[in-house]
């Protein structure tokens, strides 16, 4: 069956620097992977997503991921951190043995960005 | 991009009531919705998936019973807590998948149901 699991369940980082969110997976097969982020009391809006091709995928408000098969992760990364980027970040994967139609995410990392 | 609404974003109910909560795409056909749970904290839990036109597919705990999941066109799904209890109070939030499999999924905004 796959997973994700996403090892920190809050990262704290001062604006202007670095993040990183990390996400490892376990499937079988080639995954299809996603990150998401949810702003309190709303749904989940996507991020990007990595299908095939290029490892490095950028995605909406500057963030980008790193597809690495042999460590089986996805980790979320953005150069400066901005206070508006503080959320809640969900990676999720799709697998083959499910026909790619079953979304399965990982437990959710709260990112927290102070001024 | 593709918009999914959810319909109430919130709602209170007495103990023992039904509840029905609607999701739209707006801008697309969802051949599959997907509804979800998801606590304090937590992260989403499937509860269904649905494709147009057939029974949906609970995931094991889930009682069918219980939450009615209707999905009557490509552009609408509902889901109905029957006989709503308080411990049904969560967020539910619906998302909708184009047909293609590397399409992602697009999520409702969400329904704060509150079971008093």
């Amino acid at each position: 069956a796959q997973s994700v699991a996403q090892p920190e369940d809050q990262v704290n980082v001062a604006e202007g620097n670095p993040l990183t969110v990390k996400c490892t997976y376990s499937v079988s097969g080639n995954p299809y992977l996603f990150w998401y982020v949810q702003y309190p009391n709303r749904g989940l809006q996507f991020l990007l997503k990595y299908i095939t091709g290029d490892n490095l995928v950028k995605g909406s408000y500057g963030f980008e991921a790193e597809f690495n098969k042999s460590q089986t992760s996805f980790h979320l990364k953005k150069p400066s951190a901005l206070v508006s980027d503080s959320a809640l970040y969900f990676c999720a994967v799709r697998a083959p043995n499910s026909g790619y139609s079953t979304l399965t995410f990982g437990k959710g990392t709260m990112l927290l960005v102070s001024p | 991009g593709a918009v999914v609404s959810q319909h109430p974003s919130r709602v209170i109910c007495k103990s023992g009531t039904s509840v029905k909560i609607e999701c739209r795409s707006l801008d697309f056909q969802a051949t599959t919705m997907f509804w979800y749970r998801q606590f304090p904290k937590k992260s989403l839990m499937l509860m269904a998936t649905s494709n147009e036109g057939s029974k949906a597919t609970y995931e094991q705990g889930v009682e069918k019973d219980k939450f009615l999941i209707n999905h009557a066109s490509l552009t609408l799904s509902t889901l109905t807590v029957t006989s709503a209890h308080p411990e049904d109070s969560s967020f539910y939030i619906c998302s909708a998948k184009p047909g293609l499999a590397g399409e992602g999924q697009y999520f409702g905004p969400g329904t704060r149901l509150t079971v008093t």
